[in-house]
């Protein structure tokens, strides 16, 4: 079973550019979530998706993030305009079931910002 | 809401040493509670996870003991080796919320073990 993968691995971009992550989970996973770890700090929940439907975005910073989910199979998260404070690494995890048993996650985007 | 804290590290050992790396929580209801860890270059993997008070979660020599009445979940190896060099990822999932799934982590303990 191939696991859940996310890309690009790394990303460097100027400050005000668009970036945009994609994660593709297990295939079959309905729940789909977006975490996101920034300097050296917890890691904090972003947002999740039931197929293609936002569950809870609750952890999303503001509207200039904009997470999609199309088809309820791979996911993209777009930063746009990014700012300085949105260095970090984001990962992506799937799961068959809720409360947090049977997560797998990907490897994270390390997105910098300059 | 929902939190984790982990001990500051980072945290040096030699090979063979005794592991611990403190967790405690705040959470209403009664939470799910994991340990992560992350290898280098690697993603997030499960280690070992409680799902209620009292038990103990275990994987390839790591132990923790979910404790209600010390709201603590303490990661414990008896020797460790090169290889356990990672990070390590307390968190918690509150089934009794509106949470659905989502993990609270606390901020990561770096350890590196060696020779």
């Amino acid at each position: 079973e191939a696991g859940v993968t996310q890309f690009p691995s790394h990303s460097v971009i100027e400050k005000g550019q668009t970036v945009t992550l994609r994660c593709d989970p297990i295939s079959g996973h309905d729940n789909l979530y977006w975490y996101r770890r920034v300097m050296g700090k917890e890691i904090k929940f972003l947002l999740h998706f039931v197929k293609e439907s936002k569950q809870d975005e609750s952890g999303m910073p503001n509207n200039r993030f904009l997470a999609e989910r199309t088809g309820g199979t791979y996911s993209t998260l777009k930063v746009q305009p990014a700012e300085l404070e949105d260095s970090g690494v984001y990962f992506c995890a799937s799961s068959q079931v809720y409360r947090g048993h049977g997560y797998t996650f990907g490897s994270g985007t390390r997105l910098t910002v300059v | 809401g929902d939190s984790v804290t982990q001990m500051e590290g980072p945290v040096t050992l030699s090979e063979e040493a005794f592991l611990t790396i403190n967790c405690t929580y705040t959470a209403t209801g009664y939470p799910s509670l994991f340990w992560y860890v992350q290898y280098p270059g690697e993603g997030l993997q499960l280690l070992l996870k409680a799902t209620k008070a009292d038990d103990k979660g275990s994987n390839k020599g790591f132990e923790a003991t979910y404790r209600k009445e010390t709201t603590s979940f303490h990661l414990e190896k008896g020797s460790v080796q090169v290889s356990d060099s990672a990070v390590y990822f307390c968190a918690l999932n509150n089934a009794g919320g509106t949470s659905y799934g989502k993990l609270t982590f606390g901020q990561g303990t770096i350890l590196t073990v060696h020779p």
